[in-house]
């Protein structure tokens, strides 16, 4: 159980153009999502809560136009990079709670998106 | 502001040996201090989490102690094996389901 999925795995794009990032909670509802970025060798840094039906609430510094989350269902939450530059190139990686699993308190980790723009 | 350290640098061990790995924190109180293993160009896979009451939890070969006083928190593999090696991440939150703050993550190496 508790299985989260995201899509593309891997995706290279142009300088300027956007790209959209699904991730899906396969087997559980979750009302709330996390968006992370992780640069090489570096730790998970939030960027975003994704709240189903709500805005959701951004880290400081992470700019909410540029980075545009969709939580359109209780099974799936979408980020979109918008207008995106190669310092935007990263793993991002989405996580879910599982509110009437065992662990409540955890996060279930998507596989992750590598994302190189030219 | 809140931070949390892991060791540096990466731990080299033998196969059947204990890896010890340990994440400080300071400027935080977390409820929650969860252990996670990330594989490279992986998301992390959830292990254990010890809650700020509890002293100590085992799972298999696993066990986690959680020191409030000391803001320290020890990971533990026994019988250690090559399958073990990855990067270990410590990660806290302040309250039930709350956003997790995580480390900067080990990377073990267990060596046959």
């Amino acid at each position: 159980g508790a299985v989260v999925s995201q899509h593309p795995s891997r995706v290279i794009c142009k300088s300027g153009t956007s790209v959209k990032i699904e991730c899906r909670s396969l087997d559980f509802q979750a009302t709330t999502m996390f968006w992370y970025r992780q640069f090489p060798k570096q730790s998970l840094m939030l960027m975003a809560t994704s709240n189903e039906g709500s805005k959701a609430t951004y880290e400081q510094g992470v700019e909410k136009d540029k980075f545009l989350i969709n939580h359109a269902s209780l099974t799936l939450s979408t980020l979109t990079v918008t207008s995106a530059h190669p310092e935007d190139s990263s793993f991002y990686i989405c996580s879910a709670r599982d509110p009437g699993g065992k662990y409540t308190d955890t996060q279930y980790f998507g596989p992750g998106t590598r994302l190189t723009v030219l | 502001s809140q931070k949390i350290e892991q060791n540096s640098e990466a731990l080299n061990i033998q196969e059947g040996k204990t890896a010890t790995l340990t994440c400080n924190y300071t400027n935080y109180s977390p409820a929650y201090l969860q252990w996670y293993r990330q594989d490279p160009g992986r998301g992390p896979v959830f292990l254990l989490l010890i809650r700020e009451n509890e002293k100590e939890k085992r799972k298999e070969r696993l066990k986690v102690t959680f020191d409030t006083t000391l803001k320290q928190s020890l990971f533990h593999i026994t019988a250690s094996q090559p399958a073990d090696s990855a990067t270990y991440l410590c990660a806290l939150s302040s309250n039930q389901g709350g956003k997790l703050i995580f480390g900067q993550g080990t990377e073990l190496s267990v060596k046959p």
